[in-house]
Order: structure tokens, then C-alpha cells, then sequence
């Protein structure tokens, strides 16, 4: 059975970095072709696409986020991170990680950004 | 990067009315295509994925189509649950775009 599950800050004020962890079960991100995502979405709005991190440690990033963005993984303890630098009011948005096929999403957790 | 283009933003319809939503690729993605449906406060669910093909256990009123630049979702007869909103996402390249999102209503 496979399980994800975002930990993290669920306030954070602006200009500061968010530190975000998932943390799964069920499979090895050691196993080839396997991967972990983050997506995150405004209240309201659509989901948004941030980063991928494979098993031989391919990274992605979406463009437009690329330069505030870095994702890791700790194949050791099962868990993929993700960190967002110079925050702002406006990355206010539930943070989802999910196994890249798809199927497999975290439960989610808001991040609010405000001072 | 690739964009993705969905539409309607927001239909209403009766249940047992045919639902059709639409996605349209800024550059051909080939079939490299997922639908996804979600509930207010939940994760999405994975419907559809490489264009067409079902997910294990979701029901058969579900399905998708198209390659290329053009995609297309329905809902043969609409039920109300599946009242939700639904988004399509491009895979290619192993980059993600998601769509904008369709919100699903009962008339």
C-alpha cells in the first residue's frame, strides 16, 4: 500500500524559506523509473506544478518557480523535500506531494504566508 | 514550456446528460495525457491516464480520447457524485502542466 504525507510550517512569513517534507511508504525511490512530485494549489484556484525528483535523481522544475525551487531526496528515510525560497502572500496554497504516476497523492498541507 | 488549455471553465448539467470537457496542447504531448478528478478539500484522483485509458476501479461512464494537441474527457451519464472539478495534466518530457480546471454542477 502505497502512502505520501506532506510535514511541514503551516505559517510562514514573507521573504523566508519554506522547508517542505514528504515522507511515503509502499515504495523505494531507489527502484528505477520511480519518482516523487510536488503540486500546490491557491484557495480556489487550479493546480499548480512545482518539481519532480526521480530515482536516479533527475530533477525538474516548472520555469516559471525554477529559481526559487529545490527538491532532494533521502532515499534512506523515504522521504523527498522541497524547498521555496523568498516566499510571498501569494504562495499561500496547499502543497500536495504525489508519486509521479500519479495515482498516489499526499493528503495536502496549507502553507500560509503572511507577517 | 507547454501549455495547456482547458475548456469549459464551469458546466451545468442534469443527471444523465453526457458531460464533455475539453483539453488542448500548446505542442504535440503524443498521448501523454491525465484526467483527474477533485472534490472540495480532497486530493485529486486519477481518472484517465495516457489519454485513455481507465484507471483501476473508477467507473465505466469515464473516458477519455485524443492525441497530439487535443484531448477529450466525458462523462457518458452524469451522477451526482460526480459533481467535482475535473483537470486534465500533460505529462511530456517529464515536465507537468495542469489545465485550468472544469467545475462540474447539477443543473
Amino acid at each position: 500500500q502505497i502512502t505520501l504525507k506532506e510535514s511541514g510550517p503551516t505559517l510562514v512569513k514573507p521573504t523566508q524559506t519554506l522547508t517542505l517534507t514528504c515522507t511515503f511508504s509502499g515504495f523505494s525511490l531507489s527502484t528505477s523509473g520511480v519518482g516523487v512530485g510536488w503540486i500546490r494549489q491557491p484557495p480556489g484556484k487550479a493546480l499548480e506544478w512545482l518539481a519532480l525528483i526521480y530515482w536516479d535523481d533527475d530533477k525538474r522544475y516548472s520555469p516559471s518557480l525554477k529559481s526559487r525551487l529545490t527538491i532532494t531526496k533521502d532515499t534512506s528515510k523515504n522521504q523527498v523535500v522541497l524547498t521555496m525560497t523568498n516566499m510571498d502572500p501569494v504562495d499561500t496554497a496547499t502543497y500536495y506531494c504525489a508519486h509521479d504516476q500519479g495515482v498516489h497523492w499526499g493528503q495536502g498541507t496549507l502553507v500560509t504566508v503572511s507577517s | 514550456d507547454i501549455q495547456m488549455t482547458q475548456s469549459p471553465s464551469s458546466l451545468s448539467a442534469s443527471v444523465g446528460d453526457r458531460v464533455t470537457i475539453t483539453c488542448q496542447a500548446s505542442q504535440d504531448i503524443s498521448n501523454y495525457l491525465n484526467w483527474y478528478q477533485q472534490k472540495p478539500g480532497k486530493a485529486p484522483k486519477l481518472l484517465i491516464y495516457d489519454a485513455s485509458n481507465l484507471e483501476t476501479g473508477v467507473p465505466s461512464r469515464f473516458s477519455g480520447s485524443g492525441s497530439g494537441t487535443d484531448f477529450t474527457f466525458t462523462i457518458s451519464s452524469l451522477q451526482p457524485e460526480d459533481i467535482a472539478t475535473y483537470y486534465c495534466q500533460q505529462y511530456d518530457n517529464l515536465l507537468w502542466t495542469f489545465g485550468q480546471g472544469t467545475k462540474v454542477e447539477i443543473k
